[in-house]
């Protein structure tokens, strides 16, 4: 099975909060990403957590992270439609490797 | 500003020819990346290298080749392109400290008929 893994898609009202989940296999990953995809353009990243923290928070983003059952979110506050697009968990590698989620794209409705 | 860019952005190939994409970055960095991208299985490793003259195989690796002659280049070359073969790919890079961060390129749309 995939090492990472995430719902695919999300659908949230303008202004609400979105929350995207994801399972990881790995628990001596150092650090856990989330990335932003939007259409036609490459993986930017949101944020990361350091595997040592339960909790980040940046603006409108906030990441927990569940070490004890391989559990990573990503909580999106006052969702906008420039939120739409395709949210990748990634976990790395000790070898500067990467191994990704499949992604969810995330709707955001007026 | 530092980037990574990838040309070309979009190609149309037919079965059998060799395709090379090419990948490009200013970071200065020693880890760079090939990835593919299709529907329902996110972004799988083609090919990685972590420095000049090194060159790995990642998960899917096979009908691709890649060289590394200098820091900046690590282009992707499809020996005998496939219809499996059509995907979206991106070129990414790393440095070798901090938070393992890599770099995404815009990403090259490849369509082999």
């Amino acid at each position: 099975g995939e090492d990472v893994e995430q719902s695919l898609f999300l659908s949230v009202r303008e202004g609400d909060s979105s929350v995207i989940n994801c399972t990881y296999t790995d628990s001596s990953s150092t650090y856990l990403y989330w990335y932003k995809q939007e259409p036609g353009a490459g993986l930017q990243l949101l944020t990361y957590i350091f595997s040592n923290m339960d909790m980040k928070q940046d603006q409108r983003l906030t990441v927990l992270l569940n070490k004890k059952d391989k559990h990573l979110s990503l909580r999106i506050a006052d969702t906008q439609t420039g939120d739409s697009a395709i949210y990748f968990c990634a976990e790395s590698k000790d070898d500067y490797k990467l191994s990704f989620g499949a992604g969810t794209t995330v709707t955001v409705r007026a | 500003d530092a980037e990574i860019t990838q040309s070309p952005r979009h190609k149309i190939t037919e079965t059998g020819r060799q395709v090379t994409l090419a990948c490009h970055q200013t970071w200065n960095h020693n880890n760079m990346f090939w990835y593919r991208q299709d529907l329902g299985h996110g972004l799988r490793l083609i090919h990685y290298s972590y420095g000049v003259q090194d060159t790995n195989k990642g998960e899917v690796s096979d009908g691709y080749s890649v060289s590394r002659s200098n820091t900046e280049d690590l282009p992707l070359t499809l020996e005998s392109a496939a219809s499996s073969q059509t995907s979206v790919y991106f070129c990414a890079s790393s440095g070798t400290s901090g938070s393992n961060e890599q770099f995404f390129g815009p990403g090259t749309r490849l369509t082999v008929l």
